[in-house]
């Protein structure tokens, strides 16, 4: 089936660094991409959406200067958390849309769990 | 804003037992998701349904549009299936997904 691949799965960094995650769909094609955000016993919480070729849209309360999003082909889209700090430390999960299904079939990776030091 | 509720939050049975795992959402959707996630985060997409039932093995997935409601069973449950199990929907506005809260299920031997 299906694959979405996210790197790296675990990250840790000293704060004040930048960290950058990799979502790439493997086999198919996928214009709109998604990232989410995973705090600790907590839902799931839609970030942005990645969209091939153009500027991502972020959801209300997210930082678009600090949550870097560049989708640049229709398998990768990337999230660089800049000036990471500790309260950033959370599970970044992405999700992408396959282009060839009648609309809403979509696969996640396998999240990315960062911690910031 | 779509609002999910998902019913239990926690829910613990013995091996074999039926399970039932609920999801009301507030506004239209065009597709309603169960994922599966595990300890280590990943997700796994169980189901995808705009409307009816589906069957994958021992899952069932029910969409009530009319009710905004959706049921997730499991039959003949087993201690590979406790996970957490979210209900997520998507139109309504939203083009992203918009999550419950999960449903921590624990099976025991």
């Amino acid at each position: 089936g299906a694959v979405v691949s996210q790197h790296p799965s675990w990250v840790i960094c000293k704060s004040g660094t930048s960290v950058k995650i990799e979502c790439r769909s493997l086999d198919f094609q996928a214009t709109t991409m998604f990232w989410y955000r995973q705090f600790p016993k907590q839902s799931l919480m839609l970030m942005a959406t990645s969209n091939e070729g153009s500027k991502a849209t972020y959801e209300q309360g997210v930082e678009k200067d600090k949550f870097l999003i560049n989708h640049a082909s229709l398998t990768l889209s990337t999230l660089t958390v800049t000036s990471a700090h500790p309260e950033d430390s959370s599970f970044y999960i992405c999700s992408a849309r396959d282009d060839a299904s009648s609309g809403n079939t979509i696969y996640f990776g396998e999240g990315s769990w960062l911690t910031v030091v | 804003k779509n609002e999910v509720e998902q019913s239990p939050q926690n829910l613990t049975a013995q091996e074999g037992e039926f399970i039932t795992i609920n999801c009301s959402y507030s506004v239209g959707i065009s597709a309603l998701h169960w994922l599966q996630q595990h300890p280590g985060g990943g997700i796994v997409s169980l189901f995808m349904l705009s409307s009816g039932k589906k069957k994958h093995g021992r899952l069932i997935a029910t969409i009530n549009i009319q009710e905004k409601h959706s049921s997730l069973h499991i039959t003949a449950s087993h201690p590979r299936d406790s996970a957490v199990y979210i209900c997520a929907v998507t139109g309504g506005g939203a083009d992203g997904l918009t999550f419950g809260k999960g449903t921590h299920l624990i099976i025991q031997p």
